[in-house]
């Protein structure tokens, strides 16, 4: 079974501090991780998805097997990164059905 | 880039009625799409997963005579919440999944039911 973890419900930083959402993984095959990102009153947006290893808005997250996690993390966070941040995985494969799994999702509010 | 356009964004119905939601790939084909509902401040509990052409799947505990899902083309696919209660009322969102486009999951902006 896919399982995501997120372990905080809220992330409260002072703008231009580092900010690591956690993500942590259970699956049996070899899964796909995005982060997924909800501002306010909009719909879900894909921030990264770990296979393209890009960064975007400053955003990186590193696929650790080992751990099974798939941390979020900027090193300077700006007020418009508050928001509602989402880790989801997806188990390719046919018998898996590609299904999309979120986590419970992580606040980030990002404080002046 | 891929978009998806779910409609209506917001619906009011009566208990006993029912309800349906279209969820439509504009610019690519979805070979499976998903239903999602959200509670508020809560996350995205995946319902179902449709391909075109074939009876949708639904997630343990998801009732399939209530939440009616057609896949009718590679394009669309409806979910009609039937005999409505005011349970019911959520926040629901669609996803298409193509082999098209950058991230294969697209979202749709999501329907507030609410049912009265």
């Amino acid at each position: 079974a896919q399982r995501v973890t997120q372990p905080e419900k809220l992330l409260s930083v002072f703008k231009g501090a580092p900010v690591e959402l956690k993500c942590n993984y259970s699956y049996s095959g070899s899964p796909e991780l995005f982060w997924y990102v909800q501002y306010s009153r909009q719909r879900l947006q894909l921030l990264l998805r770990h296979i393209s290893r890009e960064s975007i808005k400053g955003f990186t997250a590193d696929l650790n097997k080992g751990e099974t996690s798939f941390h979020l993390k900027k090193p300077f966070a700006q007020e418009e990164d508050s928001a509602m941040y989402y880790c989801a995985l997806s188990g390719r494969g046919e018998e898996y059905g590609n299904k999309l799994v979120f986590g419970a999702g992580t606040i980030l509010r990002v404080k002046s | 880039g891929a978009v998806v356009s779910q409609h209506p964004s917001r619906v009011i119905c009566k208990s006993g009625t029912s309800v349906k939601i279209e969820c439509r790939s504009l610019d690519f084909q979805a070979t499976t799409m998903f239903w999602y509902r959200q509670f508020p401040k809560q996350s995205l509990m995946l319902m179902a997963t449709s391909n075109e052409g074939s009876k949708a799947t639904y997630e343990q505990g998801v009732e399939k005579d209530k939440f009616l899902i057609n896949h009718a083309s590679l394009t669309l696919s409806t979910l009609t919440v039937t005999s409505a209660h005011p349970e019911d009322s959520s926040f629901y969102i669609c996803s298409a999944y193509g082999l098209e486009g950058v991230n294969g999951y697209t979202f749709g902006s999501g329907t507030r039911l609410t049912v009265v």
